[in-house]
């Protein structure tokens, strides 16, 4: 299968900071990832759609403006957790695919906000 | 109804047994599904997908569609403990690009 990567794999940061977490399609070009979260014994919840070039879709109830994502290039997306708390960390996993049909998830982001 | 269903288990097999994973979905998911597996503490690795009715096999997995009944099931014969996981049923979203929607999950444990 496709590979995917993600960066950090893990981030300690104390309340108010941001953190900023890589995605990358190593071995295709994705116009689309998808970023998810989730928590403990939860299943995955998709926050936001990725798209080269544009704005980023976000799902009902996740703020955009704390959540700010770019996907500046076909092999690079970004989520940038501004000014994080407690209740922001979570097992943040991105996701892509070379085709329409399949996706690829990352390794995932465990963040911790102390 | 949820857009996809399954029950959260856990459910246990023995070694060497055949584990039965179901899941089914709502008329907002289209007819590409997906299924999953997930470590605790890491992502999902993609096991199988399915997007017409029947069987898929692919070494100890069978993946079964049922569009007219809208249900999907996984099977793992010759069941190992490494297979202890938790199982995600995934589809696509009717309309919604290629959005995914994903059940709870199902714990599965083999046991020795």
């Amino acid at each position: 299968g496709a590979v995917v990567s993600q960066h950090p794999s893990w981030v300690i940061c104390k309340s108010g900071t941001s953190v900023k977490i890589e995605c990358r399609s190593l071995d295709f070009q994705a116009t689309t990832m998808f970023w998810y979260r989730q928590f403990p014994k939860q299943s995955l919840m998709l926050m936001a759609t990725s798209n080269e070039g544009s704005k980023a879709t976000y799902e009902q109830g996740v703020e955009k403006d704390k959540f700010l994502i770019n996907h500046a290039s076909l092999t690079l997306s970004t989520l940038t957790v501004t000014s994080a708390h407690p209740e922001d960390s979570s097992f943040y996993i991105c996701s892509a695919g070379p085709s329409y049909n399949e996706q690829f998830f990352g390794p995932g982001t465990r963040l911790t906000v102390l | 109804q949820k857009e996809v269903e399954q029950n959260s288990g856990p459910l246990s097999v023995p070694e060497g047994a055949i584990a039965s994973l179901n899941c089914t979905y709502s008329d907002r998911v289209s007819q590409s599904f997906f299924w999953y597996r997930q470590y605790s503490g890491k992502s999902p690795e993609l096991i199988m997908s399915i997007y017409s009715n029947g069987d898929k096999e692919d070494g100890r997995f069978t993946a079964q569609l049922n569009k007219a009944s809208q249900y999907v099931s996984l099977l793992i014969r010759d069941s190992q403990p490494s297979d202890s996981a938790t199982y995600l049923c995934a589809g696509l979203l009717t309309g919604g690009g290629n959005k995914l929607t994903f059940g709870t999950g199902t714990q599965l444990k083999v046991e020795l």
